[in-house]
């Protein structure tokens, strides 16, 4: 069964203290890993695709990174606005499978 | 931009009654999907459409059922609420980019059924 696991569950920064989400997957066949911020009490808003190993995409302080098992959310120099839940996805043939999310809080 | 709308933000239902969630897009979207977020769950898929008059179960479609009348609107009906329902419901649309499916949520309808 395909499975998307994020890990660490919660996390905590000072400002300015960089660090990395993860996102780990088992598909039999990518088509494309998704990245989403979702604040409190909204909608997730898309931020990155990502198709094959590889790859990288980048906006602002965030850095998004595939390998063909996981892939890594780079956050450089985080601010307190940062704060959010990042959720990872992943598309699989037809399915599109999500995983429970970081949640990130970036103390100033 | 795309935009996702959902009629509701916040509802309060009692056990039994019907409810009506309702979703809107604006971007011509020819795939429109329910989802439920509960916590350390993640997103789970309810109900797809793909067209029209379309619909696909996805991953937990007991308890509802969903409405494509036209290709904006897609509607999740919870024919009688019980209270394992109280969830965030998420609405989202897409249209296949070379076969991958960037999906743009509304904002969600936070339910709470007493």
């Amino acid at each position: 069964e395909d499975q998307v696991t994020q890990s660490p569950e919660a996390l905590r920064l000072q400002e300015g203290e960089s660090s990395s989400l993860n996102c780990s997957y088992t598909v039999s066949g990518l088509r494309g890993l998704f990245w989403y911020r979702q604040d409190p009490g909204k909608g997730p808003e898309f931020l990155f695709t990502l198709y094959s190993a590889g790859e990288e995409k980048e906006k602002e302080r965030l850095k998004a990174t595939l390998t063909k098992k996981e892939s890594f959310l780079h956050i450089t120099a985080p601010k307190p606005e940062d704060s959010a839940t990042y959720l990872c996805a992943v598309q699989d043939n037809n399915d599109m499978r999500f995983g429970a999310g970081t949640r990130l809080t970036v103390k100033p | 931009d795309v935009k996702v709308t959902q009629s509701s933000r916040y509802l309060v239902k009692r056990t039994g009654e019907k409810v009506f969630l309702e979703c809107v897009q604006d971007m011509d979207h020819e795939n429109m999907f329910w989802y439920r977020q509960d916590p350390g769950l993640g997103l789970r898929l309810i109900y797809f459409s793909y067209d029209v008059k379309m619909k696909e179960k996805g991953d937990i479609p007991e308890g509802y059922s969903v409405s494509r009348e036209k290709k904006e609107r897609f509607s999740l009906i919870l024919e009688s609420a019980s209270t394992n329902q109280t969830s965030m419901y998420l609405c989202a649309s897409s249209t296949p980019g070379q076969g991958v499916y960037i999906q743009y949520f509304g904002a969600g309808t936070r339910l709470s059924v007493l």
